[in-house]
């Protein structure tokens, strides 16, 4: 495998429901990141990692919690989600250097909340 | 919050055609990335950009990071019908590290 790979890349749930996004890297990186993106928005910044410290928290609620266990692997436990939480849900890493900085974006996972 | 404006939202093109888009914003960033996504999948990197005046090609690509540092351009030479998607803009903020503000993009179609 290589870049970024999130899993799954579809995921229906009902509002009471607890499940898992799952994203790896294997490009070397020190910072990952969780972003939403819903229709006709531009991508909204949930959370961010560096070198497995939260950085940066977006004022997202509680019913998203993030993990990351280690610089390749992150995240998003999801429960008691509502309808408007549906979108694709993209998870990025960069080098978390001081100057070059570019980030990688894995393919998204779908979600639907019913 | 930091924002970013693209224009055109969308844009409807000949094959062969050439396309410029661009990004705007009121506040001055050090570093300019420009990406494409198509349906059903993440946003891939075009081109980066880190330094004011500065013009890079990638392929049939062309971008520049503004010399008022507020704003980008990118420009697409000859489309193809692979260029359809939607192409955003995000900026990265000097006192931000590693965050960037993504642009709304700008969606295009490639007519044949």
């Amino acid at each position: 495998e290589t870049g970024v790979t999130q899993t799954p890349r579809h995921l229906v749930m009902g509002m009471t429901n607890k499940k898992s996004l799952k994203c790896e890297q294997h490009l070397g990186h020190n910072a990952m990141y969780w972003y939403k993106q819903s229709a006709k928005k531009p991508l909204e910044l949930m959370f961010v990692y560096s070198l497995e410290e939260r950085v940066e928290n977006n004022s997202v609620p509680s019913r998203f919690s993030p993990e990351c266990p280690n610089s390749s692997h992150l995240f998003l436990h999801l429960h008691t989600l509502q309808p408007e939480d549906s979108a694709l849900y993209l998870c990025a890493s960069s080098p978390d250097g001081a100057l070059y900085n570019e980030q990688f974006f894995g393919p998204g996972t779908r979600l639907t909340v019913l | 919050g930091q924002q970013l404006n693209q224009s055109p939202q969308s844009m409807f093109i000949q094959e062969g055609e050439d396309v410029s888009m661009n990004c705007t914003s009121s506040s001055i960033f050090n570093t300019w990335l420009w990406y494409k996504q198509e349906p059903g999948e993440g946003p891939v990197l075009l081109i980066a950009l880190y330094k004011a005046g500065e013009l890079t090609s990638n392929g049939r690509l062309t971008a520049q990071f503004g010399i008022t540092r507020k704003d980008s351009f990118l420009n697409i030479s000859a489309s193809i019908p692979s260029d359809v998607g939607i192409y955003f803009c995000a900026g990265q903020l000097y006192n931000y590290g590693q965050n960037f503000v993504f642009g709304p993009g700008t969606r295009l179609s490639v007519l044949p």
